[in-house]
């Protein structure tokens, strides 16, 4: 099984600043990499997907990058709405395995 | 629009059996796999298996094989997840969540959610 390993675990940041946060697999992926933001009491809500494609209504500010072993998800400039945790997400051999999340919380 | 809608939150004793449900719409629900997720109190996403309605292929982890069933029901659109005896480590929310198509075969991503069930098993 692969495992998705995110970083940090916690990042206090404010509105406005850029946020990085990483998530690293066991083995490659390939691009297979998806990365969703949850609130709490809300069901998971689908990010990037391909490690780089915006979902659906995603604004741009969410960006994702990497292929291989290590990927990117960057907020270029938060907004109070983003504080919420992130999980990384990969498929493989008929496996699906998700990160333990980054909080990403206000400072 | 696409929404999946769950079953309520459910209130069980150890040793029972449960049967929660996640009816989909507005979209062809035969055509797309469904995916069962769970997220235990205060922890993260697990992925517990997924089903294709058109066929019923089902594909469980490794992790709860042998623990729960995934099963649908195509003609009423809906998607299920049973216990046969729950245990007090079920305790958690149950989410369904469609999946995007993929050319593998293997659909890659969780596109839309349920809201989600939750499920507390305590005597």
């Amino acid at each position: 099984e692969i495992v998705l390993t995110q970083s940090p675990a916690t990042l206090s940041l404010s509105p406005g600043e850029r946020a990085t946060l990483s998530c690293r697999a066991s083995q490659s992926v390939s691009s297979y990499l998806a990365w969703y933001q949850q609130k709490p009491g809300q069901a998971p809500r689908l990010l990037i997907y391909d490690a780089s494609n915006r979902a659906t209504g995603i604004p741009a500010r969410f960006s994702g990058s990497g292929s291989g072993t290590d990927f990117t998800l960057t907020i270029s400039s938060l907004e109070p709405e983003d504080f919420a945790v992130y999980y990384c997400q990969q498929r493989s051999n008929w496996s699906i395995t998700f990160g333990q999340g980054t909080r990403l919380e206000i400072k | 629009e696409v929404q999946l809608v769950q079953s309520g939150a459910e209130v069980k004793k150890p040793g029972e059996s449960l049967k929660i449900s996640c009816k989909g719409s507005g979209y062809s629900f035969t055509s797309y796999w469904i995916g069962w997720v769970r997220q235990m109190p205060g922890k993260g996403l697990e992925w517990m298996g997924i089903i294709y309605p058109g066929d019923s292929d089902t594909r469980y982890s490794p992790s709860f094989q042998g623990q729960v069933t995934i099963s649908a029901d195509k003609s009423i659109s809906t998607a299920y997840l049973q216990w046969s005896s729950l245990k007090a480590s079920d305790t958690a929310m149950y989410y369904c969540a469609r999946l995007l198509p993929d050319s593998s075969g293997f659909p890659p991503y969780f596109d839309y959610w349920g809201q989600g069930t939750l499920v507390t098993v305590s005597s």
